[in-house]
């Protein structure tokens, strides 16, 4: 199976700052690779798909990149709704998911 | 705008089986994956398996096969994931989830059923 590794698994930023996370495939998964935030009590929200693709209604501070096994997922200026977590998914084959990163406030 | 409405809490003994539903409205339901993950308490999320209605064959990770059986139900726009042989490490909030293409992604959620198997 493909495994995730999502880095950092927490990380304090202030509003303003530019937070960057991380997630690496085990193996080559292309573009297959999507975003989410998820706050507690929520369903997880779709920010990102196909890698770098802004789901529609999404802040364009939020951006993807990446393809092949090292994918990032960009906020340019963190703003106070964004402390949350965040997590990569891949759907090469089957799905699995990255372990999460929590973006507290500093 | 397509909502998926998940049942409610459920708190089941160990050895017995649960079963949640999903009922989606305000899209096309049959020919769309239906993704099950859950999250345990202080773990990550896990892709349980799927189903697309119109086709009825569920796939399932490998994890789960054998317990777990999905199923769904066109005429309702319902889909269900059981759980049996319960043990307590199956405590979680279970989601569903749609694809708006085969396996894809995950573009509308459920908003979780909490599952605690408890003696």
């Amino acid at each position: 199976a493909i495994q995730l590794t999502q880095s950092p698994s927490s990380l304090s930023a202030s509003v303003g700052d530019r937070v960057t996370i991380t997630c690496r495939a085990s193996q080559g998964i292309s573009t297959a690779l999507a975003w989410y935030q998820h706050k507690p009590g929520k369903a997880p929200k779709l920010l990102i798909y196909d890698a770098s693709s802004l789901e529609s209604g999404v802040p364009s501070r939020f951006s993807g990149s990446g393809s092949g096994t090292d994918f990032t997922l960009t906020i340019s200026s963190l703003q106070p709704e964004d402390f949350s977590t965040y997590f990569c998914l891949q759907f090469n084959t089957d799905l699995t998911f990255g372990q999460g990163t929590k973006v507290e406030t500093k | 705008q397509v909502q998926l409405v998940q049942s409610g809490a459920e708190v089941k003994k160990p050895g017995s089986s649960v079963k949640v539903s999903c009922k989606a409205s305000g899209g096309t339901f049959s020919s769309f994956t239906i993704n099950w993950v859950r999250q345990a308490p202080g773990q990550g999320l896990e892709w349980m398996g799927g189903i697309i209605p119109i086709l009825g064959t569920p796939k399932y990770a490998q994890k789960f096969q054998g317990r777990v059986t999905m199923s769904a139900d066109e005429s309702t726009n319902t889909a269900f994931m059981e759980v049996s042989s319960l043990r307590s490490e199956d405590t979680a909030v279970y989601y569903c989830a749609r694809s708006g293409t085969y396996y894809g992604h995950f573009d509308y959620w459920g908003q979780g059923t909490p599952v605690t198997v408890s003696s």
